[in-house]
């Protein structure tokens, strides 16, 4: 089965530096997606790793290792703009995205 | 590039009548477009994959004769759901992939679908 696992909430202070953990089991791997999505809003494309290692994009940043099944995304000098949910999705071998359970991002002042 | 649009973005209708909602790829061609449902504060759910010009690939528990799924052409795809319940009030969303894109899925802004 496909098993996609993030933390459901997370809250943090404005300015600072926030990690949103997925942890995930799939049958077939071509690469893990972060999407932000704001209430009643579609997801909006975030980040891509296919390879092991960090990809660096501005204030985000993503974190993959495939033999641990483990990806991170790291957002740094959080705004207020940020709260928003957090979603993993995993690409299978059919083409699919598997999404994760998704992570609400509160962001306080 | 790569704008995916849907239409309504917002629908209210009766139990018992039918519902369509179009799904297109703005300025590329897509191979393949999915649809997915989201209910409230909960992540997406792959309904069914769709290939122009082929039949739609379901997913376990979504009912085929129930969710109509027709990608007439490399920019369109509809889902019609049928004879509409309230437990079928839900976000639809849609996404599409074109050749040559990295695996990516571009999303629509997504329907909301309100049934009395």
């Amino acid at each position: 089965g496909q098993n996609i696992d993030q933390p459901t909430e997370m809250t943090a202070t404005e300015g600072a530096i926030v990690q949103i953990n997925c942890t995930y089991q799939t049958s077939g791997f071509n690469g893990l997606f972060w999407y932000q999505q704001h209430a009643g809003e579609a997801p909006t494309f975030l980040s891509y790793n296919v390879l092991d290692g960090l990809e660096e994009k501005g204030r985000f940043s993503s974190f993959l290792s495939r033999s641990k099944g483990y990806s991170y995304l790291l957002l740094k000098e959080l705004q207020m703009k940020d709260s928003a949910s957090y979603l993993c999705a995993v690409s299978t071998g059919f083409q699919k995205l598997v999404f994760g359970t998704g992570t609400r991002l509160l962001v306080s002042p | 590039g790569a704008v995916v649009s849907q239409h309504p973005s917002r629908v209210i209708c009766k139990s018992g009548t039918s519902v369509k909602i179009e799904c297109r790829s703005l300025d590329f061609q897509a191979t393949t477009m999915f649809w997915y449902r989201q209910f409230p504060k909960q992540s997406l759910m792959l309904m069914a994959t769709s290939n122009e010009g082929s039949k739609a690939t379901y997913e376990q528990g979504v009912e085929k004769d129930k969710f109509l799924i027709n990608h007439a052409s490399l920019t369109l795809s509809t889902l019609t759901v049928t004879s509409a319940h309230p437990e079928d009030s839900s976000f639809y969303i849609c996404s599409a992939r074109g050749r040559g894109r990295n695996n990516e899925q571009f999303f629509g802004p997504g329907t909301r679908l309100t049934v009395l």
